[in-house]
């Protein structure tokens, strides 16, 4: 079975600029979540959908992060602009249901944002 | 709302020596648990997960965690450290959403 998927690995930008995130998760999946991990942290979760919906975006930026999963598949996560502080690596993680607390996550790579 | 304390930022054991890896959570319901890892550029892999079912759990690669509920507790341990268990390996504690621990970076020596 193939993983969660995440492009691109590597992204270097300066501040200001605006940058996207690209995630696939596992075929199947219904709910696929976004993940900031600042060096030396844990992640945080940045926003949760099921299927094409958002269950949780609380600790989302909104004046500058926007997250989409127009189709129930895939998502694209976008800073724009972007700040020094957001520099961090970005997971995705998906699940197979949205049953909460005992639900298994499944992690991408992470993309790592470098922002100068 | 629950939260997750990751008691050694940093933990160095030899190769071959016992691992512990300590965490106690706060939470007010009956929480489910998970010990994650992280490898250098790869992706979080769950080790095990507690959801109260048995308090002993046995997860991957000879890792397991005991769920005290007196204690809030779910420390991770492994009889015998090998090289490649070497990473960075994370608590979580869920009611629901998932809240992560710091994270303890575990060093072992040839």
């Amino acid at each position: 079975e193939a993983g969660v998927a995440q492009s691109p690995r590597y992204k270097i930008i300066e501040k200001r600029q605006s940058v996207a995130f690209w995630c696939n998760p596992i075929s199947g999946h219904a709910t696929l979540y976004w993940y900031q991990q600042i060096l030396g942290q844990g992640p945080k979760l940045l926003i949760q959908f099921q299927n094409n919906g958002v269950v949780d975006d609380s600790q989302l930026p909104k004046d500058r992060f926007s997250a989409e999963r127009l189709k129930g598949v895939d998502s694209t996560l976008k800073i724009q602009p972007a700040k020094l502080e957001d520099s961090a690596v970005y997971l995705c993680a998906s699940s197979y249901t949205n049953r909460g607390r005992k639900e298994t996550q499944y992690f991408g790579p992470g993309t790592r944002l470098l922002v100068l | 709302a629950q939260s997750v304390t990751q008691l050694d930022s940093h933990v160095s054991v030899s190769e071959g020596t016992p691992v512990l890896l300590r965490c106690n959570y706060s939470s007010s319901y009956s929480p489910s648990l998970f010990w994650y890892v992280q490898h250098p550029n790869k992706g979080l892999q769950l080790l095990l997960k507690y959801t109260s079912a048995a308090t002993l759990v046995k997860g991957i690669n000879g890792f397991e965690a005991e769920f005290k509920k007196s204690e809030t507790s779910f420390h991770l341990t492994k009889p015998s450290a090998h090289m490649s268990d070497a990473a960075e390996y994370f608590c979580v504690v869920s009611e629901g959403d998932m809240r992560f621990g710091a994270g303890t970076r575990l060093t072992v020596k040839p």
